[in-house]
């Protein structure tokens, strides 16, 4: 398995642009969330997803969207880029019947907004 | 609603030493708790849970339901130890799986 994969790996935007972050996981998860690291502010949940088709805000939704079509594919994307979103994103699933509620994490994608 | 604090961002050691990492938290119920561990640019991993009162690289984590307090500890730190590490809650109930993070403590390990 490959586990929670991410891409891009790194990614330069100007202000104004927009794109999407790619995250896909093969364990059969139905939970799936997307974070947001910034240095000293730990992580910050920006959107979750319980199921295909189904998706809620988390703490720091502003300026971003996201859907579910698929179990396995949970994309976040980014409108009209401010510097503000620089930052590390991270993808992370989980299975809803777990007696331990473990996250598995993506790599990440570190982005710069200029 | 439950929040996790680790008060200290920085932590140094020497190698050798002993190392604690602290976390409290709060929250009315029975939490779940968990310590991840980032390495240098490397995705977060699960270090510990404390449902499965385990020693991992050498790490322990005892949940201290008076004190709200979920300390990792470890008596001899390695220089590989240097990371980042966050505490998490799972707070159960309707929170579909989410977990609610500290803000993170860098631990540097001095040889």
């Amino acid at each position: 398995n490959a586990g929670v994969t991410q891409t891009p790996k790194f990614r330069i935007l100007k202000i104004g642009q927009s794109m999407t972050l790619q995250c896909t996981q093969d364990m059969n998860h139905n939970y799936m969330y997307w974070y947001r690291q910034d240095p000293g502010m730990g992580l910050k949940l920006i959107y979750y997803s319980v199921g295909a088709g189904i998706t809620d805000k988390g703490e720091v939704p502003n300026g971003y969207n996201v859907s579910r079509s698929t179990t396995e594919d949970f994309p976040l994307r980014l409108e009209l880029a401010a510097p503000s979103q620089t930052s590390v994103y991270f993808c992370a699933s989980s299975y809803s019947r777990a007696t331990i509620h473990e996250q598995y994490f993506g790599p990440g994608t570190r982005l710069t907004v200029t | 609603a439950q929040r996790v604090t680790q008060p200290e961002k920085l932590l140094s050691v020497f190698k050798g030493a002993p190392v604690e990492l602290k976390c409290n938290y709060s929250y009315s119920g029975s939490p779940e708790l968990f310590w991840y561990v980032q390495y240098s640019r490397q995705r977060l991993q699960l270090l510990l849970r404390h449902i499965s009162r385990e020693s991992i690289k050498g790490f322990t984590a005892d949940l201290n339901k008076g004190e709200t307090s979920f300390h990792l500890k470890k008596p001899f730190a390695q220089e590989e130890d240097s990371a980042m590490y966050y505490c998490a809650l799972y707070a159960g109930g309707t929170s579909y799986g989410k977990l609610t993070f500290g803000q993170g403590t860098i631990l540097t390990v001095h040889p």
